[in-house]
This record gives structure tokens, C-alpha cells and sequence, in this order.
């Protein structure tokens, strides 16, 4: 089944303390991307990348880091994390073409920071 | 620069009357456009697209959309609503110039009475 899934589903942490939140997409697309979902605001994008070792920042990068380097594989990692980080987080996957492909998004990740 | 402007953040229906979700959009570009519907504790699934070919487009579920240019909007029409179409909408738009960001509205909750 094609799908993305992310890991963990849920976490609750405290400030400060690292912590990775995995992606991963059997649908061999170039470009994935990681959103934020807060109340009232929409999506809003964190970082992307086009293809392996290609990354960049999207529009609310500050406080977070990625890497690509598998294809199939795209983890967010927080290495401060602060309350205002306490969001869903949601990857997404595509093929690169140019804005015609729609993306599909995994289940998402629901974060709390304490 | 793109945006979306979703005009209603919350919709109340009957079961069985007509739905109308509106999105007005701007792009420099010509755009691609999509409606995403997320229901509750769930991920996005994709209800249609909008890439330049048909300016009517149909989705999943009875539900479909027009492009108007000369309006700039893409709103989201279904002639029955059902309980189950009870979500968050999500109007968004995608330029073509190659990085395939998605910019999202602020959402639309969609609530169905019986």
C-alpha cells in the first residue's frame, strides 16, 4: 500500500530535550516536506527537499533541522525544543514536477512540549 | 508571492442541502489549486485538482470545484451534504515554478446537522 508513515504518532516531552520525529514514504517520490498545524493557521511548511541531500527552508524553519539522506526517508529533528513547538506535524510526499502532483501527507504527529 | 483566502472559517449545513466552501486565491504564476479535507484526528486526503486543464474540476465524494481567473477563486461545491462530510477543509494553491511549496488557507470547518 502506498503510503507515508511517520513515528512517533504522539510524544510529550520537556524543554530541551532532543527528540527525532520520523518519515518515511514507499512511493519513490523526490520531494518531501514537513508542515506544522496550529489552530486558525493552517499548514505552514518547515523545510523540504527535492532529493537526497537536497534540503531547504521553508517558511517557519527556525528551531528545527532535517536531513535526506535516503530517499524514502526524511526525519525532523529538534534539538531545543520549546513550547512553542508544541504543534501537529505532518510529512508529505511528491513527485517533482513542477506543482501538478498533489502530495500525500502521512497521519501526523501531535507534539507536546512542557 | 501566493496565498489563499478561505472566507468562512466555519460553515453550518443541513444533511442533505448544498455545500459551497469558498477560496479565493493570488499567484504570480498560473497556479495549481487543490481542496484537501482533513477529518477529525486524521491526516489530509486529497478531494481534487486543479492543474489548467478543466476548469471544472470533480473529486472524491460528489464533491468539485471551478476555476474562475477572472473571480481568482476555486470554491469547493457539493449539491448534498451527508454526516460524514463533517471536517476541516483546506483550500491550497501551488505555484509552477518548480519548488511545488504549498501555501494553505486558514481552513474551513465544514458542521452537518441531521
Amino acid at each position: 500500500e502506498a503510503q507515508v508513515t511517520q513515528n512517533p504518532r504522539y510524544l510529550i516531552t520537556v524543554t530541551g530535550k532532543k527528540l527525532t520525529v520520523t518519515c518515511s514514504q514507499n512511493m519513490n517520490h523526490e520531494y518531501m516536506s514537513w508542515y506544522r498545524q496550529d489552530p486558525g493557521l493552517g499548514l505552514r511548511q518547515i523545510y523540504y527537499s527535492m532529493n537526497v541531500e537536497v534540503t531547504d527552508k521553508g517558511d517557519v524553519p527556525e528551531g528545527y533541522k532535517v536531513s535526506r539522506k535516503e530517499k524514502r526517508n526524511f526525519p525532523l529533528i529538534l534539538e531545543s525544543p520549546s513550547p512553542n513547538q508544541t504543534s501537529l506535524y505532518f510529512c508529505a510526499s511528491s513527485f517533482k514536477g513542477q506543482g501538478l502532483y498533489e502530495q500525500y501527507f502521512g497521519p501526523g504527529t501531535r507534539l507536546t512540549v512542557t | 508571492a501566493q496565498s489563499v483566502t478561505q472566507l468562512d472559517s466555519h460553515v453550518s449545513v443541513s444533511e442533505g442541502t448544498p455545500v459551497l466552501l469558498r477560496c479565493n486565491y493570488s499567484s504570480s504564476y498560473s497556479p495549481s489549486l487543490f481542496w484537501y479535507v482533513q477529518h477529525p484526528n486524521k491526516g489530509l486526503q486529497l478531494l481534487l485538482k486543479y492543474t489548467s486543464a478543466a476548469t471544472l474540476v470533480k473529486g472524491i465524494n460528489g464533491f468539485e470545484a471551478e476555476f474562475k481567473k477572472s473571480e481568482t477563486s476555486f470554491h469547493l461545491t457539493k449539491p448534498s451534504a451527508h454526516m460524514s462530510d463533517a471536517a476541516e477543509y483546506f483550500c491550497v494553491v501551488s505555484d509552477r515554478t518548480g519548488f511545488q511549496k504549498l501555501v494553505f488557507g486558514t481552513g474551513t470547518r465544514l458542521l452537518v446537522s441531521p
